[in-house]
């Protein structure tokens, strides 16, 4: 199975700021990766595919990039609604796999 | 609008069974691959389960995780626009928010998830 590694696992930033989150696979995907949001009691919901391919209505400050192994989503300016947890899954062989997830958090 | 609303979660002992149900809405619901997809309390998301917009259940047809695998068992009915997870032999690890999720597929292939239902807890203790 292809593991998912997510860093940092919590990343404080305050309103406004830019976060950067990562995500590492065990072996190349292509560019076969989504990006989900998840807030407390709610179900996840897509934000990225492909790497860098927007899901319907998520707005543009959300932006998704890498390849191979490394991947990244940037948030360049962390709006009060954003504060969540963020999990990666490879689209690329199965089984499906996710990561850890990372929490953005008020700073 | 699509809709995914789970039912059937619930408390179990140890090596009871429990069927879950997901009703879907708004959608072509047999042109879809469906999915199962569990969180654990406090932990991240695992893939559960896959089935094509057929539901058959020969492989290709149906994936499981290693899991779960010899255990579950998934189905749906195309005609009722109902997707079902039989879980048999339960154990204290299978504790967990039970997702039901919409796959997006490319060329055939079942890639990711773009609508999930609001789950439905399961918990197996004695």
């Amino acid at each position: 199975d292809i593991v998912m590694t997510q860093s940092p696992a919590t990343l404080s930033v305050s309103p406004g700021e830019r976060a950067t989150l990562s995500c590492r696979t065990s072996q190349s995907v292509s560019s076969d990766l989504a990006w989900y949001q998840q807030k407390p009691g709610q179900a996840p919901r897509l934000l990225m595919y492909g790497a860098s391919t927007r899901a319907t209505g998520i707005p543009a400050r959300f932006s998704g990039g890498g390849s191979g192994t490394e991947f990244t989503l940037t948030i360049s300016s962390l709006q009060s609604e954003d504060f969540a947890v963020y999990y990666c899954q490879q689209h690329n062989k199965w089984p499906r796999t996710f990561g850890q997830g990372t929490k953005v958090e008020i700073k | 609008e699509v809709q995914l609303l789970e039912s059937g979660g619930g408390l179990v002992q140890p090596g009871g069974s429990l069927r879950l149900s997901c009703a879907a809405s708004g959608f072509t619901f047999s042109s879809y691959a469906m999915s199962w997809v569990r969180q654990a309390p406090g932990k991240g998301l695992e893939w559960v389960s896959a089935i094509s917009g057929s539901g058959g259940t020969t492989y290709g047809n149906t994936y499981y995780a290693d899991s779960v695998k010899g255990r579950f068992t998934i189905s749906r009915d195309n005609s009722k626009n109902t997707l079902d997870l039989q879980m048999n032999s339960l154990r204290a690890e299978d504790t967990a928010v039970y997702y039901c999720a919409k796959f997006v597929a490319v060329a055939g292939t079942w890639l990711y998830f773009d609508s999930w239902g609001q789950g439905t807890l399961v918990t197996v203790s004695s």
